[in-house]
């Protein structure tokens, strides 16, 4: 969707080191979602934000932490990256005029390798 | 957990027939959602149905809820190729706030 985007698209990192993932909307949408995809998983919910500086934990938060400063960017950031984060990241957004607030609208994916 | 379970897992069709996908859940919803995933690529929302309807049409798509029996059902009329994604539905639950629940999804595969 040309609305939201991810940033990286991919990123190698080592172990132990922190990662940021950016993920920015042009929407104006009130809510914002991390997920991520693993294969027999399906999409797990990490973090979700319902306003500036308002977020919660998901079903899989250890290890994560989120930010949002302003209503455009959601930042996921891992601590201490461990192998067990090699993912593929999704960022979503709802709440905006557009398939009303239960209708979420996906980026393209972070893909994520931890070595 | 809470979240929607969808049969089957995988599914090979021709191009032209049609194909079916379920999706059951345990609790009650506000509405369930159906969503497709092409390969590397992020979700795309296909179609929303609230839990005091029981049929809706988009285009080659139909939905139905059935809320006695906790189940949803998304058929794909007159599969093309382009259907090729995987599916997914997203159960809204009563008390989750905007948070959706996905499940693994089905893997449907259109062939020529």
């Amino acid at each position: 969707d040309a609305g939201i985007t991810q940033s990286p698209r991919h990123k190698v990192t080592e172990t132990g080191t922190p990662v940021t993932l950016r993920c920015h909307q042009t929407e104006n949408h009130r809510y914002m979602y991390w997920y991520r995809q693993d294969p027999g998983h399906g999409l797990r919910l990490i973090h979700y934000s319902y306003g500036v500086k308002d977020t919660d934990k998901g079903e899989v938060s250890d290890g994560y932490s989120v930010s949002r400063s302003k209503t455009e960017d959601f930042l996921l950031t891992l601590e201490s990256a461990t192998s067990s984060q090699t993912s593929v990241y999704f960022c979503a957004i709802s709440g905006g005029e557009r398939g009303g607030p239960d209708t979420q609208y996906f980026g393209p994916g972070t893909r994520l390798t931890v070595l | 957990s809470q979240q929607g379970e969808e049969d089957p897992q995988a599914l090979s069709i021709q191009e032209g027939e049609n194909a079916t996908m379920n999706c059951s859940y345990k609790t009650s919803i506000n509405n369930l959602q159906w969503y497709r995933q092409n390969s590397g690529r992020g979700l795309v929302h296909l179609i929303l149905i609230r839990s005091n309807e029981r049929e809706k049409h988009s285009g080659r798509l139909r939905v139905t809820l059935d809320t006695s029996k906790k189940s949803s059902s998304l058929l794909i009329t007159a599969s093309r190729a382009a259907d090729t994604a995987s599916y997914f539905c997203a159960p809204s639950f009563t008390g989750g706030g905007n948070k959706l629940t996905f499940g693994t999804g089905t893997q449907l595969k259109v062939e020529l």
